[in-house]
């Protein structure tokens, strides 16, 4: 398997624009996660999925943000509009969870999107 | 609130120079404490779980231990490629699926 799989590997993008971050979980995984990893709030959650269906978004900042997963191999993670504090590293997870209440045994990260917001 | 505390932030090793990093955790009803290697310019990738207090893992040149209030990642004799950065990770009570991390040791091992 090829694991999971993000694009782009880095964005450079100005003030305002509209950025969309993409992510290919692994076949066969149920939940996929939306993290961000900055320097000084380390790696926070933003959004998660179970089959397809958005459990918890307290994660995501404000109204700019916002994620979808269509079917169970995509899922975007848009920024519209985007400003400087954005800029962050944006990483998608996937595993395989037996039901929304369970301990996560074992997340499977991406390489991550590095975004910087100018 | 749930949180979760990592020290120190940074620790420099010699090659064959043994430590420790420390995770401090408060969380109620501990479902499991994660930790997770990240090297640079990549994700973070699982290395160990632990659920209770007194166990232990190891894999290779790495042994976490558990007691009901912190974990740590005791590095025998490591090697260069061992540097990194060491997350841990807990469930926040009563909310599945999710994980909240420290903010990582950054491990540099100097030959």
């Amino acid at each position: 398997d090829a694991g999971v799989i993000q694009s782009p590997r880095h964005e450079v993008t100005e003030m305002g624009q509209e950025v969309t971050l993409r992510c290919k979980p692994i076949s066969g995984h149920n939940s996929l996660f939306w993290y961000r990893q900055t320097m000084m709030r380390g790696l926070e959650l933003l959004i998660y999925f179970n089959n397809n269906v958005p459990i918890d978004d307290s994660g995501m900042p404000e109204d700019r943000f916002s994620a979808k997963m269509p079917n169970a191999s995509f899922s975007t993670l848009k920024i519209q509009p985007s400003e400087p504090r954005d800029s962050a590293v944006y990483f998608c997870a996937s595993s395989l969870l037996r039901d929304t209440s369970a301990t996560n045994e074992k997340l499977f990260f991406g390489s991550g999107t590095q975004l910087s917001v100018l | 609130e749930d949180q979760v505390t990592q020290s120190p932030e940074a620790l420099r090793l010699q090659e064959g120079e043994s430590s420790s990093l420390n995770c401090s955790y408060t969380v109620s009803g501990l479902r499991g404490l994660f930790w997770y290697r990240q090297d640079p310019g990549k994700g973070p990738e699982f290395l160990f779980t632990l659920y209770s207090a007194g166990e232990e893992k190891e894999k290779e040149r790495l042994k976490a231990t558990l007691t009901k209030k912190e974990s740590f990642l005791h590095i025998t004799a490591p090697k260069p490629e061992d540097s990194a950065t060491y997350l841990c990770a807990v469930p926040p009570y009563n909310q599945g699926g999710k994980l909240i991390f420290g903010q990582g040791t950054e491990l540099s091992v100097k030959p």
